[in-house]
């Protein structure tokens, strides 16, 4: 069971936008604004997509957006393209001892 | 270009230990944390911990505590993750990461290609 809550699957036609959620507690999510996204396409790496709740790293498009409320966060993608199905993980700062960090489980993104 | 390349994938039997190394290119090694998450096959990440290749400094997730170290070798810029008492559970893909030397952890970029570390009698 992973510490934080995403739904297991999405999915959104081209063009369209779709919003993944990420559910923690106010050990977590809720207590900094130190959420990250991370897109991983099948045999892969992670890379690095939204951090601090918001930001974007340079050459991240600005379809991905993300933003937070209360021990929620959210990765919205606008304009969905075939490239953009993968799997998305969020991610949590947890404080200065063990666990530190926390990721979601996953969730599917299905570009129909 | 910042850059982590990881060791070859190993393969290991129950009750034994395995060291993988993470190289670091195109960044000063120290001003950065270095972490560890793996992800068993089908499953998502998990967060294993982070050293700090200026001090040495580490901290473990609880359910590695006793199990898992993490190193450093500043003169070549490589970090190291030994595992030990290696049961089946534990085969998975072993990435590092850079990440924050300060707190709080807020991002893990780039990340190695991945190690697979397979368990298996």
């Amino acid at each position: 069971q992973s510490a934080l809550t995403q739904p297991r699957s999405v999915s959104g036609s081209p063009r369209q936008s779709v919003t993944i959620s990420c559910t923690g507690t106010s050990s977590d999510v809720g207590a900094y604004n130190s959420v990250s996204w991370y897109q991983q396409h099948p045999g892969r790496a992670p890379k690095l997509m939204i951090y601090d709740v918001s930001k974007r790293p340079s050459g991240v498009p600005d379809r991905f957006s993300g933003s937070k409320s209360g021990n929620t966060a959210s990765l919205t993608i606008s304009g969905l393209q075939g490239e953009d199905e993968a799997d998305y993980y969020c991610c949590s700062y947890a404080g200065s001892y063990t666990p530190y960090v926390v990721f979601g489980g996953g969730t599917k993104l299905t570009v129909l | 270009q910042v850059q982590l390349v990881q060791s070859g994938a190993e393969v290991k039997k129950p009750g034994a230990s395995v060291k993988v190394s993470c190289k670091t290119f195109g960044y000063t090694f120290t001003n950065y944390d270095i972490n560890w998450v793996r992800q068993a096959t089908g499953q998502g990440l998990e967060w294993m911990g982070w050293m700090n290749p200026n001090s040495g400094n580490t901290g473990y997730a609880q359910k590695f505590q006793g199990r898992v170290t993490m190193t450093r070798n500043t003169s070549i810029s490589t970090a190291y993750m030994e595992l030990s008492s290696l049961r089946s559970e534990d085969t998975a893909v072993y990435y590092c990461a850079r990440g924050r030397a300060a707190r709080p952890i807020n991002w893990f970029d780039p990340w190695g290609q991945g190690t697979l570390v397979t368990v298996s009698s």
